[in-house]
């Protein structure tokens, strides 16, 4: 059955700190890997990689993928308050179906 | 110029009812979807359909069927509403092609049966 595992489940951080969130996957089909933010409503998409190796960057985020080990980090730097969210990645497979991970909620201290 | 749109966004009722949820997309997308957020924000897709015909139920109930009058509406109805339907329901779309592309996610409809 296809899975998608994120990790930490949960992370608390303080203001000015790097974090990194871990994306695992067994999926058939493999098509691509995304990468959400979800605050209080819908997830707005951040990334997504279909290439090993190649690094996407948008200001303080940035994504990599590793299609040999099956997996992909996301690391924000100097997190803000703003941060604050449930991160969720999910691996396109085939043409039509997006399998979510249970996603990492990031909280961001002052 | 809302992109996806759900009405409505909140929803309470009484187990045993029926009701329906309505989604409309301006972005020109081909591929719609529904997906079932549960209190612990796991996300599970529930339909595809792709220029109104449906491309994949995943195990959901018949009591849940989806209508696509044309590509840039899919509405949900939900029959019989039990307790453990209670959840967050978010209406998607996405581009077809070759690649995969990403999906753009409406507000969400919260429903609480009671």
């Amino acid at each position: 059955e296809d899975k998608v595992v994120q990790s930490p489940l949960s992370l608390v951080v303080h203001e000015g700190d790097t974090v990194t969130l871990n994306c695992s996957y067994e999926v058939t089909n493999f098509r691509s890997l995304l990468w959400y933010k979800q605050e209080k409503k819908a997830p707005t998409f951040l990334f997504m990689l279909t290439s090993s190796g190649i690094e996407k960057k948008s200001g303080r985020l940035s994504s990599i993928l590793d299609k040999k080990e099956l997996f992909s980090i996301l690391n924000i730097t100097a997190t803000q308050t703003g941060d604050s969210a449930v991160y969720l990645c999910a691996v396109a497979s085939g043409t039509y179906k997006y399998i979510f991970g249970t996603g990492t909620r990031l909280k961001v201290l002052a | 110029d809302t992109a996806v749109s759900q009405t409505p966004k909140y929803l309470v009722t009484q187990m045993g009812n029926d009701k329906s949820i309505k989604c409309e997309q301006n972005l020109g997308h081909d591929t719609m979807y529904w997906y079932k957020q549960d209190s612990k924000k796991f996300l599970k897709i529930m339909f595809s359909y792709n220029n109104k015909e449906l491309i994949i139920n995943e195990t959901v109930p018949n009591r849940f069927s989806p209508k696509s009058p044309d590509k840039a509406h899919l509405n949900l109805h939900i029959n019989s509403l039990e307790l453990g339907d209670s959840a967050v329901y978010f209406c998607a779309s996405s581009r077809l092609g070759t690649g995969a592309y990403e999906q753009y996610f409406g507000p969400g409809t919260r429903l609480t049966v009671t």
